[in-house]
């Protein structure tokens, strides 16, 4: 079973600067399902990226997925207030079939 | 517009059952993949379970055997019975769903599920 961790556990930056978010998987991901949510204190998660570069509908283009394999990276090119938040990356795997959750990234304002 | 609405959660004894709903509208629940993923207090999401279009199901080894999925396609509701209750299971419980098993598009807002005697 495929395990994903997140790195770091805590991003501490201030609104303007580059967020950088590291995914990092057990094995390879087949076709790079690849996703990644935010979640706000409160709030429930909210898909940002899909097949690991793809950006859902209303997200914004300062938000960027990369990555293929093993090693995949969430970019958010200028923090915005409403960007702090906690990040998750998850997979789903088809053998075993399972959905995993890596263990989240918390960007907090500096 | 898409809405998920949980409802079912509260304060129960350990050991004991409870049941899950989840009603959907803006998409068809069984033209869909639907999830529920759990999150205890101040942690990281959990996944536990999903229903696939055909309506097989899989689960996290952590509730296997004593949570069930399922789905109504006259309410387009999804469902998940919880037995056998354990204090670990306390969460805040999502419904998630979309039209692929590989990413959850849509979410409701969860349902507290809190166990304790």
């Amino acid at each position: 079973e495929i395990v994903l961790t997140q790195s770091p556990g805590t991003l501490s930056l201030s609104p303007g600067e580059r967020a950088t978010l590291s995914c990092r998987a057990s094995q390879s991901l087949r076709s790079n399902f690849l996703a990644w949510y935010q979640q706000k204190p409160g709030q429930a998660p909210s898909l940002l990226i899909h097949d690991a570069s793809t950006r859902a509908t209303g997200i914004p283009d300062r938000f960027s997925g990369s990555g293929s394999g093993t090693d995949f990276t969430l970019t958010i090119t200028r923090l915005e207030p409403e960007d702090f938040a906690v990040y998750y990356c998850q997979q789903y795997g088809s053998s075993p079939r399972v959905l995993t959750f890596g263990g989240g990234t918390k960007v907090e304002i500096k | 517009e898409v809405q998920l609405v949980e409802s079912g959660g509260g304060l129960v004894q350990p050991g004991g059952p409870l049941r899950l709903s989840c009603a959907v509208s803006g998409f068809i629940v069984s033209n869909n993949y639907m999830t529920w993923v759990r999150q205890a207090p101040g942690k990281g999401l959990e996944w536990v379970s999903l229903i696939y279009i055909d309506g097989s199901a899989i689960y996290a080894d952590s509730v296997k055997g004593r949570f069930t999925i399922s789905r109504d396609t006259s309410k387009n509701t999804v469902s998940l019975q919880i037995n056998s209750l354990r204090v670990e299971d306390t969460a805040v419980y999502y419904c998630a769903g979309g039209l692929t098993r590989y990413y959850l598009d849509y979410w409701g807002q969860g349902t507290l599920v809190t166990v304790s005697s």
